[in-house]
Parts: C-alpha cells; sequence; structure tokens
C-alpha cells in the first residue's frame, strides 16, 4: 500500500476486556515495529519483527501484551484483560530493513480502556 | 546503552525567526540519527537522518540537521520558521556499533514547537 496502516483508529474498551490492534505495513517492508505513545509522553518500544520472527520482546509491558506477525506483512498487536493504565496510542511503523532505514509510521490507534 | 536527549520541552519562536531544536546522544559506537515530527493527532513523519558522510544533513520541508560528532549532537534547523511548522519532534538514535543484532532506535521525549504569527 502507499503507507502503514491501522485498524481500528480508535477504541474504547471496558477495563477487562481483550482488544486487537491491526497494522498494516508497507508492501516490500520486512521490519515492523510497534510503539506506545501515552498522553504528552514519548515514544515507548514495544516490539519489533524481522519478517515473521520476533527477535526482542523486552519492551511488551507485562505477560498481558503479546504480537504476532503472519506472512511477513500483517501485524496484530493483542492485549488482554485491559487495565486503564493500557490507554494510550499504539503505533505501527515499518522499514526496508533494520539499522540505516528510516521508519515509516501509520497513524496510531487511540485506545482508551474505561 | 544508548539513549538520546531533548533539552527542551517547549521552544517558541516567531514566524520568519531562525528555528532549532536541541538534540544530544549518547552511543557506545558511531550512530545513525533521525529527526521525526508528529503533527496533532497525526503519525510520526520522517524528516531527515545522518548515516555516513556530509555532517550537514538537508531534509523535508526546508529542515536541516548538522551532525557533531565532538558535541554529540544533532540539532534540527530551519532559516525561516512557518506556523505551520508548529508540531512535536522528536530526534532518534541507533548504535550501528551496539551490540543487539537489529540496533534498537531510541526516541528523544520530544520537543513542542509553537511558531506564531
Amino acid at each position: 500500500g502507499a503507507g502503514v496502516s491501522q485498524s481500528p483508529s480508535n477504541k474504547v474498551t471496558e477495563k477487562g476486556k481483550d482488544v486487537e490492534l491491526r497494522c498494516d505495513p508497507i508492501s516490500g517492508h520486512t521490519a515492523l515495529y510497534w510503539y506506545r505513545q501515552s498522553l504528552g509522553q514519548g515514544l515507548e518500544f514495544l516490539i519489533y519483527f524481522q519478517g515473521n520472527s520476533a527477535p526482542d520482546k523486552s519492551g511488551l509491558p507485562s505477560d498481558r501484551f503479546s504480537a504476532e506477525r503472519t506472512g511477513g506483512s500483517v501485524s496484530t498487536l493483542t492485549i488482554q484483560r485491559t487495565q486503564q493504565e493500557d490507554s494510550a496510542v499504539y503505533l505501527c511503523a515499518s522499514s526496508k530493513g533494520l539499522m540505516g532505514n528510516e521508519q515509516f509510521f501509520g497513524p496510531g490507534t487511540r485506545l482508551t480502556v474505561l | 546503552a544508548q539513549s538520546v536527549a531533548q533539552p527542551e520541552d517547549q521552544v517558541n519562536v516567531a514566524e520568519g525567526n531562525p528555528l532549532t531544536v536541541k538534540c544530544t546522544y549518547s552511543v557506545s559506537g558511531n550512530p545513525y540519527l533521525f529527526w521525526y515530527v508528529q503533527y496533532p493527532n497525526r503519525g510520526l513523519q520522517f524528516l531527515l537522518k545522518y548515516i555516513t558522510g556530509d555532517n550537514l544533513v538537508k531534509g523535508s520541508y526546508g529542515f536541516e540537521a548538522e551532525f557533531n560528532k565532538s558535541q554529540t549532537s544533532f540539532h534540527l534547523k530551519k532559516p525561516s520558521a512557518l506556523v505551520s511548522d508548529s508540531a512535536l519532534y522528536f530526534c532518534a538514535v541507533r548504535d550501528r556499533g551496539g551490540t543487539d543484532s537489529w540496533g534498537k532506535l531510541q526516541f528523544g521525549a520530544g520537543t513542542q514547537v509553537v511558531v506564531t504569527p
């Protein structure tokens, strides 16, 4: 596609419910990243994929968070038993490769946990 | 370990005046350096990057940045600011000499730029 797309753009859920966030990277980009941006805060790295594998899961805040990527393309970030502190904007990015390649970001999913 | 600092939470500048957004970094090896901009309710957009070569890097929307190895800085500049430049700016660094296999991109906390007419 022309850019990174994310869905839904907004998600309001009740505490304790599970949510799935989707990311469609730019076609041909092998690397995919998830970040979290809380109100007035910088970017918090969550996880990255090179192809379908996720070598670095150290950024996931808790075991309620998981992510997968299939076919080297679409990725889903799942948050189980959501808590109010999970409320944030979740940003996805993709790049052609790692290291010196710039990341292209999607518009984000704004998650609100009531 | 790598880190990046943006010492100013906010920069205020009048339209037409020069704009500078400061960034300093710390890496164990040589850095890859990036600037991104985030407009309200939108995702981050890539502005420019330093990989190697000329220390002065030119990017989108008339922005440029100068890599200074001795001062470990990568300040973003624009000669004449526009009201439309008002946004949140992020500096990011990746250590090409890092021990991890992929070189995690570390973002600064961001600097809010406010350009007044």
